[in-house]
C-alpha cells in the first residue's frame, strides 16, 4: 500500500499523558499536512511540514501541541499533558510538492480518545 | 480568510434516486479551487470531485457532478443513481492559491441511502 500511512490508528490516554501521532507519506511526497476533526465537524488545518522545516503552523495550538518532518522517519504529532478536548481524529495528507491545486492525499486518521 | 458552509446537516435518499447536497464559501481569492470529500464510516477522506474556480464547465466524475455558480458561491454536489455505499458524511472544502494545502472544509452532510 502506497498510500499515506498513520499510526496508531486509535489511541487512548489518561488526562495529563502524552500523545504521539505518526504520519508516513506517500512514496515521493516530501509535504505533509496535519488537520483535526474535532466530534461532528469537518476538518481544521493545525500545520505544514517539509522535511526539517515547518511552513506554516497557523492552525495549531498555541501550549502542549509540536510537530516535526525529520530527515528521516515520519511526521509526527505530539500533544502534551492530553486533555480531554483533545480528544478527536487526526489526519495527515501529502502531496509531492507545494500543491498549485489543492489536491492532497489523506491518509486514515488517528482517533484519539483522552479519558 | 475563506469560509465554507453546508446547510444541510443530514439528508436521505431512497437508491437508485439523485440527491443534492448544497455548499456555500466565501473568499476573496479569484484562484481557488473546490472540493468534495466523502467520509465512510472508515474514516477515510476520499476526493469525490474537483472543480477550478476558472472553468465554467460543471465538474463531472461519474454518477458525481456538481453544479458551480461561482457569482452565487455556491457549488452543490449531486449524486445520481444512489448506490448504498455512498452513504457517508460529504464534506465541502476550498482551497486557495495563497494557502499552501490549507484546505477550508464546511460542517458535512451526512447522507443516509433507503434501500
Amino acid at each position: 500500500n502506497a498510500g499515506v500511512m498513520q499510526n496508531p490508528r486509535h489511541l487512548v490516554r489518561r488526562r495529563g499523558q502524552e500523545a504521539r501521532l505518526r504520519c508516513s507519506p506517500m512514496k515521493g511526497h516530501s509535504h505533509v499536512y496535519w488537520y483535526r476533526q474535532l466530534p461532528e465537524e469537518g476538518l481544521k488545518f493545525m500545520v505544514y511540514l517539509q522535511k526539517e522545516n515547518i511552513i506554516d503552523e497557523s492552525g495549531m495550538p498555541k501550549e502542549r501541541f509540536s510537530a516535526e518532518f525529520p530527515k528521516e522517519g515520519p511526521s509526527i504529532l505530539r500533544i502534551q499533558q492530553v486533555v480531554r478536548g483533545d480528544s478527536a481524529a487526526y489526519f495527515c495528507a501529502s502531496s509531492r510538492g507545494t500543491t498549485n491545486t489543492g489536491e492532497l492525499f489523506f491518509g486514515e486518521g488517528s482517533r484519539l480518545t483522552v479519558l | 480568510a475563506q469560509t465554507v458552509t453546508q446547510s444541510q446537516p443530514e439528508m436521505s435518499v431512497q437508491e437508485a434516486e439523485t440527491v443534492t447536497l448544497s455548499c456555500t464559501y466565501d473568499t476573496s481569492e479569484s484562484d481557488y479551487y473546490l472540493f468534495w470529500y466523502k467520509q465512510p464510516p472508515s474514516r477515510q477522506m476520499i476526493l469525490v470531485i474537483r472543480q477550478e474556480a476558472y472553468k465554467q464547465q460543471n465538474a463531472t466524475e461519474n454518477r458525481f457532478s456538481v453544479n458551480f455558480q461561482k457569482a452565487a458561491k455556491s457549488f452543490s454536489l449531486k449524486i445520481s443513481d444512489s448506490q448504498l455505499g455512498d452513504a457517508a458524511m460529504y464534506f465541502c472544502a476550498i482551497w486557495v492559491g495563497t494557502s499552501y494545502g490549507k484546505l477550508t472544509f464546511g460542517q458535512g452532510t451526512i447522507l443516509t441511502v433507503h434501500p
